[in-house]
C-alpha cells in the first residue's frame, strides 16, 4: 500500500540556518497528491503546502516545497529558519483512487535554537 | 474557516471500560475521519466515513468502532479500553475533489489516558 517516509525523529537548527525536511513516498498510482502539515504545541495539525504538479514549486509562509515523481519526494525547504517555526511536520500523500485517504508520515519534529 | 469540534477534550478511562469519543462538523464535508497520535508514530488513520451510515477501516482500526449516524457527526468507540490506547485523537473532515482529498481540516483532539 501507500506509504510516506520522512526525516527520522528530531531536527534541531540555529535560528537564521536553512531547514530541510525530507519526505519520499510510495505509491503505485502515478498521479499523487503530496501535503505537508504543521502541528505547534498543544495545536492541531493545519495545512502548510499542497501539490499536485510535477516538478513546479509551491509556497506558502516562507516554505517552500518541489514535488518530484521521479525521485517520488516531496521535500520541505525554508531559506532562514525562525524560532517560531519550532514544530512537528507531517508529510502526507492521497490519490483519487484511494478513496480519500489521507497517508501521513511519521512525522519530524523542528526545534528552532537561538 | 471550517469547524471541527471533539468531545471531552481529554478523558480518563479505567481497563476494559466503554469509551465514546465525539466529533462534529459544520463544514457540510462528506469525508470525515479518525487519527490517533503517538509519539514515533504519527498520526494512523482507525476509521474514516465518506457517507452517513456507511465507515471504512482506516490501517489501524482493531479495537475501535466507529459510527457515522448523519452528515455531521462521527463517532470513534472504544468497546474495551485497553492500556495501549492511551493516545491523543484527532477528528477530521474534508471534501474529497477531483477524487482525491486536498485538504483535511482537524479538530482540537481529545487527549485519551487509559489506566
Amino acid at each position: 500500500g501507500d506509504s510516506v517516509t520522512q526525516t527520522e525523529g528530531l531536527v534541531t537548527l540555529t535560528e537564521g540556518l536553512p531547514v530541510m525536511l525530507n519526505c519520499t513516498y510510495q505509491t503505485i498510482y502515478s498521479n499523487p497528491f503530496l501535503f505537508w502539515y504543521v502541528q505547534h504545541l498543544n495545536e492541531s495539525p493545519r495545512l502548510l503546502l499542497k501539490s499536485f504538479t510535477d516538478n513546479k514549486r509551491t509556497e506558502h509562509q516562507g516554505f517552500h516545497a518541489t514535488l518530484h515523481k521521479s525521485s517520488s519526494s516531496f521535500h520541505l525547504q525554508k531559506s532562514s529558519a525562525q524560532l517560531s517555526d519550532s514544530a512537528l511536520y507531517y508529510c502526507a500523500l492521497s490519490d483519487r483512487y484511494n478513496q480519500g485517504k489521507l497517508i501521513f508520515g511519521q512525522g519530524t519534529k523542528l526545534s528552532i535554537k537561538p | 474557516e471550517a469547524a471541527v469540534t471533539q468531545s471531552p477534550r481529554s478523558k480518563v478511562a479505567v481497563t476494559g471500560g466503554k469509551v465514546t469519543l465525539s466529533c462534529h462538523q459544520t463544514n457540510n464535508h462528506d469525508y470525515m475521519y479518525w487519527y490517533r497520535q503517538d509519539t514515533g508514530h504519527g498520526l494512523r488513520l482507525i476509521h474514516y466515513s465518506y457517507v452517513a451510515d456507511s465507515t471504512e477501516k482506516g490501517d489501524i482500526p482493531d479495537g475501535y468502532k466507529a459510527s457515522r449516524p448523519s452528515q455531521e457527526n462521527f463517532s470513534l468507540i472504544l468497546e474495551l479500553a485497553s492500556l495501549s490506547q492511551t493516545a491523543v485523537y484527532f477528528c477530521a473532515s474534508s471534501d474529497a475533489g477531483q477524487g482525491a482529498v486536498e485538504r483535511l481540516f482537524f479538530g482540537h483532539g481529545t487527549k485519551l489516558s487509559v489506566l
